[in-house]
């Protein structure tokens, strides 16, 4: 099983800053990776797949990079909305694997 | 509109067999590509997949928790049922069911139900 990791485990950002958060598997994912927005008593929201393909209704203040084992999403201005846990998952191998996840709250 | 909602029991007792329902609408199961899966989030963890089921009945199973798990499908019904054996405390979750699209390699799940949690406990 591939395992994900992220970092930092928190982020502080003030609104308007960048945030950029960091992601690593175990193996290369190739570019099958996927970052999940999740806010307190909410599902997940699919943000990016494909490691850089944002999904539909996605604001373009958020964006993906990386293949292989090191990701990163960067968000370029973050918003009051934007405060949340964000994982990444990977689905080259069964089971997809999702990483700890990364909270980005308000400095 | 795409829609899916959990049904079951909030309380299981240890040992007894977990049976979750996932009503969904807006999209057919018999349509190349499709899957529906459970992913579970144990309070204040990250999230595990548990099981997919795709249009051409294909199954997927988490290989920890395969022994324990079922995944079935009711296109007419728009239902997809989960069941899992031998409940524990540390499977107190709350449980997603999630629309599954997948496509040149690619799985994304842009379609989440709400959640519903299931507390283990005697």
């Amino acid at each position: 099983e591939i395992v994900m990791t992220q970092s930092p485990a928190t982020l502080s950002v003030s609104p308007g800053e960048r945030a950029t958060l960091s992601c690593r598997a175990s193996q290369s994912v190739s570019s099958n990776l996927a970052w999940y927005q999740q806010k307190p008593g909410q599902a997940p929201r699919l943000l990016i797949y494909g490691a850089s393909t944002r999904a539909t209704g996605i604001p373009a203040r958020f964006s993906g990079s990386g293949s292989g084992t090191e990701f990163t999403l960067t968000i370029s201005s973050l918003q009051s909305e934007d405060f949340a846990v964000y994982y990444c998952q990977q689905y080259n191998n069964w089971p997809g694997t999702f990483g700890p996840g990364t909270k980005v709250d308000i400095k | 509109q795409i829609t899916l909602k959990e049904s079951g029991p909030t309380l299981v007792k240890p040992t007894q067999t977990l049976t979750l329902t996932c009503t969904f609408s807006g999209f057919s199961l018999s349509t190349s590509g499709v899957g529906v899966g459970w992913i579970r989030q144990p309070p204040g963890k990250a999230l595990e997949w548990l099981a997919l089921i795709y249009w051409n009945d294909d199954k997927r199973y988490s290989p920890s928790l395969k022994s324990r798990l079922t995944i079935t499908k009711d296109t007419s019904k728009n239902q997809v049922v989960l069941t899992m054996t031998n409940m524990d405390p540390v499977d107190t979750a709350t449980y997603y069911c999630a629309h599954h699209f997948t496509f040149g390699g690619v799985i994304v799940i842009p379609y989440w139900g709400q959640g519903t949690l299931v507390t283990v406990s005697s």
